[in-house]
């Protein structure tokens, strides 16, 4: 299993581009999320979804957008990419929600 | 707001030292408790887990955490740490049907 991967591991925008961040998992969890991480400030949720078809707005989710068109895939998209967008973001999945969530190696955003 | 407080935010020990990190959530009613751990540059990953049962859970590497619910408390601790230990911890709490919420993190630091 490769568990849960992320592409690009880096990327640089400038302000105003649009970009999706990819996310997949090969264990058939039906519960996946996007969190950012910045420093002093934990984990914050953005969007997840609870199977496939079907989104919700976490925390922080404007600027983003997101879909889940089958169990695997979750991928997220910056609209129009701000300097307060730069982050370092984590897939994650879990059997289902209420339960351990195993991460993404992430992708480190720089918005310029 | 209902919160997950690490009020460390960053721990320095020598090699052989206990650890405790402190963890307090201000939620009421059924939650699921969690602790991470971040290895420099490296995605999350889980150390331990707390659903029910014997509130005393322990997790890899020798890590252990109680869970005192009259304290909204999920202390996690280690008898010996070790350099290899270096890395920030996060503590994370599932309240009721919603979402993982995560404390800011605490960076420990083992001098060997």
């Amino acid at each position: 299993n490769a568990g849960v991967t992320q592409t690009p591991k880096f990327q640089v925008l400038k302000t105003g581009q649009s970009m999706t961040l990819q996310c997949a998992q090969d264990m058939n969890h039906e519960y996946m999320s996007w969190y950012r991480q910045d420093p002093g400030m934990g984990l914050r949720l953005i969007h997840y979804s609870v199977g496939a078809g079907i989104t919700d707005q976490g925390e922080v989710p404007n600027g983003y957008n997101v879909s889940r068109s089958t169990t695997e895939d979750f991928p997220l998209r910056l609209l129009s990419a701000a300097p307060s967008q730069t982050s370092v973001y984590f897939c994650a999945s879990s059997y289902m929600s209420r339960h351990e969530q195993y991460f993404g190696p992430g992708t480190r955003l720089t918005v310029t | 707001a209902q919160s997950v407080s690490q009020h460390n935010h960053h721990v320095i020990l020598s090699e052989a030292a206990s650890l405790e990190l402190g963890c307090n959530y201000s939620y009421g009613g059924t939650v699921n408790l969690f602790w991470y751990v971040q290895y420099p540059g490296q995605h999350l990953q889980l150390l331990l887990k707390y659903f029910s049962g014997d509130p005393l859970v322990k997790g890899i590497k020798g890590f252990e955490a109680e869970f005192i619910k009259s304290k909204f408390s999920f202390n996690l601790r280690k008898p010996s740490v070790q350099w290899s230990d270096t890395a920030e911890y996060f503590c994370a709490v599932i309240p009721g049907d919603n979402d993982m919420r995560f404390g800011a993190g605490t960076r420990l630091t083992v001098k060997p």
